[in-house]
């Protein structure tokens, strides 16, 4: 089946910790993204990559490292100095064609304890 | 910068309603707008996409306007459903942001309860 997979589906940081969240797809995108989701707020984007080896800072990309070794990579790392990092993170691909569709994974509940 | 607002934010019908969902959005500069759906700990489904040449879209049951001169989007869900309880959201996609080619911006949503 095509698609975005995310993993793990739920994730335990202990203070001071970092941790990384996988997202992989194999629908051939070439643009992939970040965003979190807190209660009673909208999703924010956080990193976005629009081809192989290249990727921008979104609108909270404080305390969030990325890479994109691979098309169908994009692995987030919530590192230390993410001071609120307990959240719901998504992440979704699209063609790099301004007019195309934008598909989600299942997401990766992030907590710190 | 982009703001987004959903109207209402939460919507209680009882089954085989017909209901309108309402977005709004501050600059008509965007690309495109998709709704989508969301169940509760669980990702976005992708339920329209509008381009800003359109003037609505079509999947079923489901029936999405855009307005893009008065920053406007509605979702027509006809028929409703207990299966159709979830959040929906509302998402148009910037031209002017970096050169992204597709960044979504996103509304709270609207939580939607069919009671059967």
């Amino acid at each position: 089946d095509g698609g975005i997979t995310q993993s793990p589906k739920y994730l335990f940081r202990k203070e001071g910790q970092n941790v990384t969240l996988s997202c992989e797809q194999n629908l051939n995108h070439d643009a992939m993204y970040w965003y979190r989701q807190d209660p009673g707020q909208g999703l924010r984007l956080i990193y976005y990559s629009q081809i192989v080896n290249d990727f921008q800072k979104g609108d909270i990309a404080e305390g969030y490292s990325v890479s994109r070794e691979k098309k169908e990579s994009f692995p987030l790392t919530v590192t230390s100095a993410q001071k609120n990092p307990t959240a719901f993170y998504l992440c979704a691909s699209s063609t790099s064609s301004m007019h195309t569709e934008a598909f989600f994974g299942q997401g990766t509940r992030l907590t710190v304890v | 910068k982009q703001e987004v607002t959903q109207i209402p934010a939460a919507l209680s019908v009882p089954e085989g309603e017909n209901l309108v969902l309402n977005c709004s959005f501050t600059d008509s500069a965007i690309y495109n707008l998709q709704w989508f759906r969301q169940d509760p700990g669980k990702g976005l489904t992708s339920l329209l996409l509008i381009q800003s040449s359109q003037r609505e879209q079509t999947s079923g049951r489901l029936n999405a306007s855009l307005d893009k001169s008065s920053g406007r989007s509605t979702l027509y869900i006809a028929a409703s459903q207990p299966g159709d309880s979830a959040t929906y959201l509302c998402a148009p996609a910037v031209i002017h942001y970096g050169g992204a080619t597709n960044k979504l911006i996103f509304g709270t949503g609207t939580l939607l309860a069919v009671q059967p």
